[in-house]
Order: C-alpha cells, then structure tokens, then sequence
C-alpha cells in the first residue's frame, strides 16, 4: 500500500526561527495536504495542494507540491510559541478514491 | 454550525464488552470519514460514506467492527468484544462532494478509546 515518509520526527526551535519539514511518497500522489494536531483535538487542515509543483501560503506557512508528485514539504517562518503541535502531511493517489494516507507526523517544539 | 462533533470524547471499557461511538458531521456535508491513529502515528483510514452509503472499508476494519450512516447525517463506530489492540483516538471527518468539485474533509475531536 501506499506509505508516507516524514522527516524530521521531532524538532526543538528557539522562537523566531525557520521549520522546515517533508514528506516523501512511495508512489505518486495527486493531491497533498498538510494538518496541525494538537493535543487531544482532531487535525486541522493548514493547506492544500492540487498541482505538481505548486507552491501555496497561509500566513507565515509555505508549502509545496513537489514536481516528480512523490513529495512534499512545509515552511514555517518566524515560528512563535503557538506553533507548538504536530504537523502531518497526508496524500490521495490515482487509486486512492477519497482515502487519505498520513505521514507518522512531526512533533514541533517551540521554546519562548 | 459548530463543526464535526464527536461523542464521546472518551470511553474506558473493559476487554470484551463493546462500544459504541457517534459522529455529527457538518450538517451539508454528505461525506462522512472515520479514522483510527494510535499513539505517535498518523490517522489510518477505515472507512467512508457518501450519504448513506458506504463507499468503501479499509482492511483494518475487521468483523468486530461496524460502522452506519442510517439516514446519511450522523454515523455510528461499533465495536464489538473490544481487544487491548483497539486502545486508540477514533477519528470522524466530513467533507462536500458537489457537482463543482470537493471539499477538503475536516476532522472531529476524536473519540479516545482505552480498552482495559
């Protein structure tokens, strides 16, 4: 089946920094989608990518579309303490009918 | 409109009895999603219904499971003689499908299920 690969697992940052984060597909993908997770909430989708090689923002985020369509990745620029989360990337393939596949996520910290 | 509402938001049971859990979508979406995530992984899939359909099961949702959508709004997850393996956050999302194009699914708060 389809699987997802997500790096870093983990990443501890000083406010005001950069975070980059990816996702790497076995197989290729036709939409992408990123989701913030906090503790005890269901994911929140930040945003959503439709188009090899499209590059998207939302506020201070960036993400995108890889042009081979078997990756992808997320920025976020001069994080803040609220930014603290787990950030997963998620994918529908050419067979994937409705179903999403999430990436194991990345536990983002931020320290004040 | 609050969102999708899940209920409960917790359940404690012992090995063997079931549970029930229950899903509001947003009230004009006519695509409702339930998903499973254990500890430290990302949601897996299990199953989705368009209306009152269901479209399509993933192989994770075994016999001891059952999920409906009676009348194409709200969506029940039953599980039946519970395991210890079933210990996890149970995920419902919805999302529109229409004549333009879909929506993305948004998620629920989840149904957290400890199996003791």
């Amino acid at each position: 089946g389809q699987q997802l690969n997500q790096s870093p697992q983990s990443m501890f940052i000083q406010e005001g920094e950069d975070v980059s984060m990816n996702c790497t597909s076995s197989s290729i993908f036709n939409t992408w989608l990123w989701y913030k997770q906090d503790p005890g909430e269901g994911p929140v989708l930040l945003i959503a990518l439709y188009k090899a090689g499209e590059l998207t923002s939302n506020g201070r985020l960036t993400a995108q579309f890889g042009i081979t369509r078997k990756d992808s990745f997320l920025n976020i620029s001069a994080s803040i303490p609220s930014d603290v989360g787990i950030y997963f990337c998620a994918g529908r393939g050419e067979t994937s009918g409705s179903r999403l596949t999430f990436g194991e996520g990345t536990q983002l910290t931020v320290n004040p | 409109d609050t969102g999708v509402s899940q209920d409960p938001r917790h359940k404690i049971t012992k090995r063997g009895q079931n549970v029930t859990f229950r899903c509001d979508p947003i009230s004009e979406h006519n695509r409702l999603y339930w998903y499973r995530q254990t500890l430290g992984q990302g949601p897996e899939f299990l199953t989705y219904f368009q209306n009152e359909a269901q479209l399509e099961k993933s192989r994770l949702l075994s016999d001891r499971f059952s999920a409906e959508r009676p009348k194409g709004s709200f969506s029940t997850l039953e599980i039946q003689r519970t395991e210890q393996g079933d210990s996890a956050m149970y995920l419902c999302a919805s999302s529109l499908k229409g004549w333009w194009g879909n929506t993305e699914a948004f998620f629920g708060q989840g149904t957290r299920l400890t199996v003791v």
